[in-house]
This record gives C-alpha cells, sequence and structure tokens, in this order.
C-alpha cells in the first residue's frame, strides 16, 4: 500500500514568513510524528500525535511552530516567523499503534524547507 | 538522559567486504533498538529491530545486528559489502512508548 507522504518535497522561503508542511500517514495509523534532520545530524523528535491531540510537543523548539491534526489524519505542521536556523529537513512518520514492541516508524521522505 | 552514539560518521569498504556500522546506546531502562538506511532524496527505511526477543536480530538486504547489554552496543553487519548498499545509517533508540533517538549517522561508502 501506499507509504508516507509529504508535501511539498521541497519549500523556499523568505527570513520572516509563514510556512505549511503537510504530512499524509499510512491509513489506519493512528500515531503520527513529526521530526527535524538538519545537515549532518539524525532526525530530532518534534511532536507527537495519538490520534487528533498532541500527546507530546515537547520537541517544538518554540512557540512559533504548532502542529495540528484534526481529522485524525492528515497533519499540518506550521512554521511562524520563520529563520534561516529553520532550515533542515522536515520528516513525518506513523505507525498503526505507539509502544507495543512491535509498533514501527515508517517515514516519509520530508520537506526540505530552506529559508533565505 | 537517553543518547546514542555512531562511531564514525563515514565508512568506507570494499565490495564484497565486511560491512560493520557501530552503535552504542545510553539508557535507563531496557531499550527497543532500532537500524534505519537513507537513500538520498527518500525517507528512512527500517533495516531491523531489536525489541528483547532475541539478541541477534536479522533484517532486510542480509543485514544483521546483535544486541550486548554488557557493551551497550548494537552494531550492524553484512558479511559481504554489495554497491548498492551505500547510503546513510542511522541508529535508533526508543527508551520509553514512542519517542525515537537517533545517532547523528554513518555514511556507507562502497568501493568497487
Amino acid at each position: 500500500g501506499a507509504g508516507v507522504s509529504q508535501t511539498p518535497s521541497n519549500k523556499v522561503t523568505e527570513k520572516g514568513k509563514y510556512v505549511e508542511l503537510r504530512c499524509d500517514p499510512i491509513s489506519g495509523h493512528t500515531a503520527l510524528y513529526w521530526y527535524r534532520q538538519s545537515l549532518g545530524q539524525g532526525p530530532e523528535f518534534l511532536i507527537y500525535f495519538q490520534g487528533t491531540g498532541a500527546a507530546d510537543d515537547s520537541g517544538l523548539p518554540n512557540d512559533r511552530f504548532f502542529a495540528v491534526r484534526p481529522e485524525g489524519s492528515v497533519s499540518t505542521l506550521k512554521i511562524q516567523r520563520t529563520e534561516r536556523g529553520d532550515s533542515a529537513v522536515y520528516l513525518c512518520a506513523s505507525s498503526y499503534y505507539s509502544g507495543g514492541s512491535t509498533d514501527t516508524q515508517y517515514f516519509g521522505p520530508g520537506t526540505r524547507l530552506t529559508v533565505l | 538522559a537517553q543518547s546514542v552514539t555512531q562511531l564514525g560518521s563515514h565508512v568506507s569498504v570494499s565490495e564484497g567486504a565486511l560491512v560493520l556500522l557501530r552503535c552504542n546506546y545510553s539508557s535507563s531502562v531496557p531499550p527497543y533498538l532500532f537500524w534505519y538506511v537513507q537513500y538520498p532524496n527518500q525517507g528512512l527505511q527500517l533495516l531491523l529491530k531489536y525489541t528483547s526477543a532475541a539478541t541477534l536480530v536479522k533484517g532486510i538486504n542480509g543485514f544483521e545486528a546483535e544486541f550486548k547489554k554488557s557493551e551497550t552496543s548494537f552494531h550492524l553487519t553484512k558479511p559481504s559489502a554489495h554497491m548498492s548498499d551505500a547510503a546513510e545509517y542511522f541508529c535508533a533508540v526508543r527508551p520509553g512508548t514512542y519517542k525515537y533517538i537517533f545517532g547523528t549517522g554513518t555514511r556507507l561508502k562502497v568501493l568497487a
């Protein structure tokens, strides 16, 4: 079946602008995660949704970052007043159920955000 | 705090040679451990995972990893490298129920 999809694949914006990044999880997956991967680094956790609610948003770097998942499927990561330091690849992952020993996160191809 | 250390940001091997990518973790509780591979412009793909069922874990594409609690290690190996194995490899630990903590990655280069 279809995997996790993310749009756009690339986004170039100017400092101070607002951006939205979209994630379509695998059908039937209740858990959804956002990670950020800076150049030369591994992915870093941002936020985790179980259903419609954000169960853990402790990884969001500041209040310019916000994410929603209103119907428990598609999620949007929103970044206000973008800064050059926000440039990174934003990864989305989904899993069927969070917490079980067999639970595995499946990752999308990511959105590469460049802030000029 | 839980963490993952991958020794060697770049590893080069000859085609047909043994692949060994190192991963050490720190976790205050028995962890779940994962290896992911990332090809250029693609998402992370799960290679294998350790969930305490067996210490030697076999994954896709001929890779395997051994969990050694005494050494807090989860090194990834493959007996014979293929050109198609060239990619970046990430070790990750899931100390709790959902949050993955990734290492900084090892870029594998396979020489003809």
